[in-house]
């Protein structure tokens, strides 16, 4: 079974300070891991997945994770807060071996970015 | 279209009633998926068509929701003699065909409210 916590419902940063979102997994198998985010009256957008291959991976609009087994997390970063950042982002968790129906998310963690 | 669209955006209803809510798929998209996302839960998934196979619905809460899709086109989620508990946002998503890797595209979702 597949589970993901997302540490902190609410992440405050100021513009320009470094974005650090924490997502935990628990997976009886090798997982597929991903990160969502809904901007303001927006659907669900994938910023990044991670699968096979290299552990750190790149998404869209400057975000990054590191899958780390070890530690069983897969955090989602990013350098530089922009404004445009403030939206809901979401962990999720699949067992990569069957469809995305097995697709597992987190709760979610709220970003505001201070001017 | 462009994306996926759901309607209605808000559906307000009184408890016991019936309520059917649209998802349009982007065209060609074989996988079709209903979530649910209840206030301060993760997203849960409900049931999955993909193209003429039979649909997985181990995920519908009780036999007051179902869903039908024709072919690769339209669906539609039935929820019979509504429930307080009901009260969630109603998610669809489509993907070009089943698996993981397939990237998911989300509607901007069904918010029912059971009075």
């Amino acid at each position: 079974a597949q589970s993901v916590t997302q540490l902190g419902s609410h992440v405050s940063v100021s513009e320009g300070a470094l974005v650090l979102l924490r997502c935990n997994y628990s997976s009886s198998v090798p997982p597929y891991l991903f990160w969502y985010v809904q901007y303001p009256n927006q659907g669900l957008q994938l910023l990044l997945k991670y699968t096979t291959g290299a552990t750190l991976v790149k998404g869209i609009n400057g975000f990054e994770a590191e899958f780390k087994k070890s530690e069983t997390s897969f955090h989602l970063t990013k350098p530089s807060a922009h404004m445009s950042d403030a939206a809901e982002y979401f962990c999720a968790v699949s067992d990569g071996a069957t469809g995305a129906n097995n697709l597992f998310f987190g709760t979610g963690t709220r970003l505001t970015v201070i001017p | 279209g462009a994306g996926v669209s759901q309607s209605p955006s808000n559906k307000v209803t009184e408890k016991g009633k019936d309520v059917e809510l649209r998802c349009d798929p982007i065209s060609g998209h074989t996988a079709l998926y209903w979530y649910r996302q209840r206030l301060g839960q993760g997203l849960e998934f409900l049931i999955y068509f993909q193209g003429n196979s039979a649909p997985d619905k181990s995920g519908l809460p009780s036999d007051r929701f179902s869903a039908e899709r024709t072919g690769e086109s339209v669906s539609t989620l039935t929820i019979q003699r509504t429930q307080q508990e009901d009260s969630a946002v109603y998610l669809c998503a489509s993907s070009l065909s089943q698996g993981t890797n397939e990237k998911l595209f989300f509607g901007s979702g069904t918010q029912l409210s059971v009075l």
